[in-house]
């Protein structure tokens, strides 16, 4: 059974620095490209980063690039999602999500980790 | 980056009767398209993927269609566990994007 379980969530304050996980099994996490998806709340979705199998490749939305990095550890099969320099809008329920490669549809998530920029 | 427009914003529906939710692309994207259903509190969970791909474990009530920009999804013979928020997404090139959802209740 694919499970994917973030960690890492909770209060920060604006600028400082919050890294979330996401420890993936069932599957070969080597195979898979891996992606965050947020959601404010009682918004919308909206993708964040993706990353790709190897790990060699990432994509960040243009309202986090420079400030948050995805990142991944094939060996550990764990996902990561650096954030830096938070603002309050970064404010969401954050999932760790596995893509269907060749079409980039998310075809399994996480719970989802709340993470909330205030001071 | 290309938009994805949701349509209705919200819809209710007697158990049983069939309903569409359809998505239009600001651009073209070759099937690129994804359905989602959200429960409130919970993960959202793949239905369809590649326009008309009906996901492994999802009831065959749900079908996708369309092509181009327009896209549609149906689902027959509404339960009650159908009720929450559906979502569009295009995987066809970054940024991907999500329409902004559909609120489907049971009347």
């Amino acid at each position: 059974e694919v499970q994917l379980v973030e960690s890492g969530g909770g209060l920060v304050q604006p600028g400082r620095s919050l890294k979330l996980a996401c420890a993936a099994s069932g599957f070969t996490f080597s195979n898979y490209y891996m992606a965050w998806v947020r959601q404010a709340p009682t918004k919308g979705l909206e993708w964040v980063a993706s990353i790709s199998n190897r790990g060699t490749t990432s994509y960040h939305r243009d309202s986090v690039r420079g400030r948050f990095t995805i990142s991944r550890d094939n060996a550990r099969g764990t996902l990561y999602l650096q954030m830096d320099s938070p603002r309050s809008d970064d404010t969401a329920t954050y999932y760790c999500t596995r893509l269907i490669t060749t079409v980039a549809h998310f075809d399994y998530w996480g719970q989802g980790v709340m993470v909330t920029v205030s001071s | 980056d290309i938009q994805m427009t949701q349509s209705p914003h919200s819809l209710s529906a007697s158990l049983g009767e069939t309903v569409s939710i359809d998505c239009l692309a600001s651009g073209g994207i070759s099937n690129y398209l994804a359905w989602f259903h959200q429960k409130p509190g919970k993960s959202p969970q793949l239905l369809i993927y590649y326009a008309s791909r009906l996901q492994d474990g999802v009831p065959s009530r749900f079908s996708g269609s369309g092509s181009g920009t327009q896209y549609s999804l149906k689902i027959s013979n509404m339960q009650p566990e159908d009720e929450g928020v559906y979502y569009c997404q295009q995987g066809y090139t970054y940024p991907l994007t999500f329409g902004s959802g559909t609120k489907l209740e049971i009347k």
